[in-house]
This record gives C-alpha cells, structure tokens and sequence, in this order.
C-alpha cells in the first residue's frame, strides 16, 4: 500500500525540542523529494522545508530557518524532522507530502500527490 | 517573500458552477496545483498545471490559468464537493526556493 505515515508529535513545553518522523511504503521513497506542510489549529496550509530524493539539498519556511532541520535515510525510507527551540506559534498538524512534477510546455508542473495523515505538535508549558 | 491570494469564502448552489481563484507574481513563472481538504482530514490533490487531475478526481472539477492568476472551476457542484482548497506554487530567486500556500477558501454548496 503506497502511503506515508507520520509519527512522533506530543506536547512539548516552549523552548524544547522534538523530532517526527515520516514513513513511507509501497513506493521507492529515494526517488522522490519530500516535503513537511503544516497547519495550525483553524489555519490554512503552511509550507515548512523539503529535501531532495538524495538529501543533497534542503529548503526551509523563513519561520522556521535555523530552528528546524529536515533529513533522510533512504535506507530506512524515513524522512525525518528535528525541531528545537520549540514556539507556541509551532503548534499544529505536521503532515509529509510527496512531491512529483510534470513537464508542460517547457516547464514543470510540480504538485504534491501522496500526503500523511499528520502527527499534532502542541507546543504548551 | 511572494504570496498567493485567494477568496477566504465562496457559495454555490447545488448543480451550479463555480470558480476558485488563486492570484501571486509567483504563477507567471510555476503552475498551480490544487488541494481539496475535508474537516479532520489530509488535503487531497484535485488538479495541477493546465487542467491535469489525478485518477479519482471527476471531470467536473478543472484547473486554468491566465498570468498571475490559476483558477478551479468545479461545474455542477456537488454537496461533497463543500470543503476548504487551496492553491499552491513555488517561486525562486538566485538564492532562494519557496513553497507557497494560498490561505485557502471555504466552499459552501447552498
């Protein structure tokens, strides 16, 4: 079954730190970039970092830059995500989204096909 | 940084047709995609680029774009097709790659 299987949220008092993780299955994972989104209670969607297929580079959201890293083990077909110096404004749904394109008159259309269910960070002392 | 824009709420009448639109320099550039999410759920993708769906998504729901703007269009809406979508794209510069959302709108099927 081809999914992606997010893991590892909680409560967690400002100012710490938490890692989640990101399973995928029923596809080759190293063969695709992945993404964090996340959305806040109410809120809309919100882009947080991707990495490539082969983790040789890696993008991240201008709020969470310095605070938060994004990693793979293609090995273990798990993407991770380390998230230190935790903030209120954190709290939400993380979710894992799998990014494919398609060219198109001579660009690519990039689109996010395969998401997670997400995992709830609440950040609360 | 860029942004996309979209009508925070929109209504339709059962059978009726209606438009969702995105607006951001952004889409000049990259192609939208559009994402379809129920309460308590994951967003789904519905459409991406010039009017691609994914299998499973009817034809009735359909993306365009003109400039700075990408639309869906859903014709004959359906009750299950009241959810909240949302638009996103990418933009880069020299030294910097962004994801960007739209803030997303609210169909009501009335």
């Amino acid at each position: 079954q081809v999914q992606l299987v997010e893991s590892g949220g909680g409560v967690v008092q400002p100012g710490r730190s938490l890692r989640l993780s990101c399973a995928a299955s029923g596809f080759s994972f190293s063969n695709y970039d992945i993404h964090w989104v996340r959305q806040a209670p109410g809120k809309g969607l919100e882009w947080v970092a991707f990495i490539w297929y082969d983790g040789s580079q890696k993008y991240y959201a201008d709020s969470v830059k310095g605070r938060f890293t994004i990693s793979r083990d293609n090995s273990k077909n798990t993407l991770y995500v380390e998230m230190n110096s935790l903030r209120a404004e954190d709290t939400a749904i993380y979710y894992c989204a799998r990014e494919k394109w398609a060219a198109a008159g001579g660009r690519r259309n990039y689109y996010f096909d395969l998401w997670g269910q997400g995992t709830l960070v609440t950040v609360s002392s | 940084s860029s942004e996309l824009t979209q009508d925070p709420a929109v209504s339709v009448a059962l059978g009726q047709t209606v438009r969702i639109t995105c607006q951001g320099d952004s889409l000049r550039n990259y192609s939208a995609s559009w994402y379809q999410q129920k309460p308590g759920q994951a967003p789904v993708l519905v459409a991406y680029g010039k009017n691609n769906r994914p299998s499973g998504i009817p034809d009735r729901i359909s993306g365009s774009s003109s400039g700075h703007t990408a639309s869906l269009t859903i014709t004959g809406a359906q009750a299950e097709d009241e959810a909240d979508y949302y638009c996103n794209s990418r933009d880069r510069t020299v030294n910097h790659l962004e994801v960007l959302f739209g803030g997303g709108t609210r169909l009501t099927v009335l």
